[in-house]
């Protein structure tokens, strides 16, 4: 069965300071990783999208990194702030143009980031 | 739109009782697509339209849950006879592309609980 495993579950860091996010999949075949930022009482918004090929991937303070032979992923927050708070989900999608209902979506990581 | 409406953005509803999700998705987006989202849980997929294609059923957890898109446009998902574990935040997404994950949108979702 695909899964995509996150961690930790949750995570409290202070304000200003760095955290790294993890994703660990068995989806294959693999085609592409998103990661995405979800508020509290929102809908996910797309941070980066990543496919086999490509090791990194930034957008602001956020930079995600990719490695298909181990099949992990990262997503690593410069500097947080306040607004950071909010849940991390890593999405994979088996295939190029696969159908809707091959997504495979983490639980999530639980930031907070407090004063 | 200018993004995907949902609503009511919450529903509470007594055990047994029908309730209808609307999904309002950006004009323009072909696809719409349902998720849900319990406690703890990763998104899993309930059903996908694509333009005037036969939608993916193949998410929808039991025959109590239906959903239909009219018009190309706006989505209803229906629960009929409403169960506790069928509370969960409804989302709803859309994308301009046919399949795979490119360009969706979240909506903000619908949080349904059943008491």
């Amino acid at each position: 069965k695909n899964q995509v495993e996150q961690s930790p579950q949750s995570l409290i860091i202070l304000e200003g300071k760095n955290c790294t996010l993890q994703c660990n999949y068995t989806v294959s075949p693999f085609s592409n990783l998103r990661w995405y930022k979800q508020d509290t009482g929102r809908g996910p918004v797309s941070l980066t999208i990543m496919t086999f090929s490509e090791n990194t991937k930034s957008n602001g303070r956020y930079t995600a990194t990719l490695d298909a032979d181990t099949k992990q992923s990262s997503l690593h927050i410069t500097a947080s702030q306040l607004s950071d708070s909010a849940s991390y989900i890593c999405v994979v999608s088996p295939v190029r143009a696969g159908t809707a209902s091959k997504l495979t979506f983490g639980t999530g990581t639980r930031l907070q980031v407090t004063l | 739109g200018a993004g995907v409406s949902q609503s009511p953005s919450n529903k509470v509803t007594e055990k047994g009782k029908d309730v209808e999700l609307r999904c309002d998705p950006i004009s323009g987006h072909t696809a719409l697509y349902w998720y849900r989202q319990s406690l703890g849980q990763g998104l899993e997929f309930l059903i996908y339209f694509q333009g005037n294609s036969a939608p993916d059923k193949s998410g929808l957890p039991s025959d109590r849950f239906s959903a239909e898109r009219t018009g190309g446009s706006v989505s209803t998902l229906t629960i009929q006879r409403t169960q506790q574990e069928d509370s969960a935040v409804y989302l709803c997404a859309s994308s301009s592309y046919g399949t795979g994950p490119y360009g969706y949108t979240f909506g903000s979702g619908t949080r349904l609980t059943v008491v």
